[in-house]
């Protein structure tokens, strides 16, 4: 069965960086985009971006141009999310969902939770 | 980028009426990719409806999705205790992709 399993919770300082992971598990990893979402706490859902595993390509909304950064290791079937000079408004849930050209997010890691806190 | 709007904020319903919910777009959506979420306190959304009116893998068929353009609406033909949640949904036919501010349905 499809699983994508994430990192666990993390809590940092102002100005630090973050490395969110994403292992996949159950499908050919390279086939679909990994796509990631944030939700800050009592919020609604913010898409971040895409990477396509198979070509390591990239699209970020604009909002995160610049500082976040998203990679993966198609030998262990991993996605990452690095996000840098973290603010107390990164402080949210980080999701990786796998991305269907026709079903959308059809599968969500259990999320990841990032606190910044000084 | 599409903004989307959803309807009500909160709907107050009781178990085994039905619910309506809307969700209206900027800007038509193309290929009808709209797509609706639930999500529970403390868990990732999961994914119900697709190309608009197509139910995901497993999804009762109390659940369904109607709409093209730029008016969208999920039907839930009898709430049983367990569809009480946050519904979201979601355009994924341009970039970027973006999401709507979420409907609450709540026990009346």
């Amino acid at each position: 069965q499809v699983q994508l399993v994430q990192s666990g919770a993390e809590v940092k300082n102002p100005g630090a960086s973050v490395k969110v992971s994403c292992k996949a598990s159950g499908y050919t990893f390279s086939g679909y985009y990994i796509h990631w979402v944030r939700q800050a706490p009592g919020q609604g859902l913010e898409w971040m971006g895409w990477i396509n595993p198979n070509s390591g390509g990239t699209n970020y909304a604009q909002n995160f141009q610049g500082w976040v950064t998203m990679t993966r290791d198609t030998s262990i079937s991993t996605a990452y999310m690095e996000v840098k000079r973290l603010t107390s408004d990164d402080t949210a849930v980080y999701y990786c969902a796998r991305g269907d050209v026709q079903k959308s997010l059809d599968y969500w890691g259990q999320g990841t939770l990032v606190t910044v806190s000084s | 980028e599409i903004v989307l709007t959803q309807s009500p904020g909160t709907l107050s319903l009781s178990p085994g009426e039905r619910a309506t919910l809307s969700c209206r777009t900027s800007q038509s959506v193309s290929s009808s990719y709209l797509a609706w979420y639930q999500q529970k306190p403390g868990q990732a959304p999961r994914l119900l409806i697709y190309g608009a009116s197509s139910r995901a893998t497993g999804i009762p068929d109390r659940f369904s999705g109607s709409g093209s353009g730029t008016d969208f609406t999920l039907t839930i033909s009898r709430l049983g205790p367990e569809d009480f949640a946050v519904y979201y949904c979601q355009q994924y036919g341009s970039s970027p992709v973006t999401f709507g501010q979420g409907t609450k349905l709540e026990i009346k």
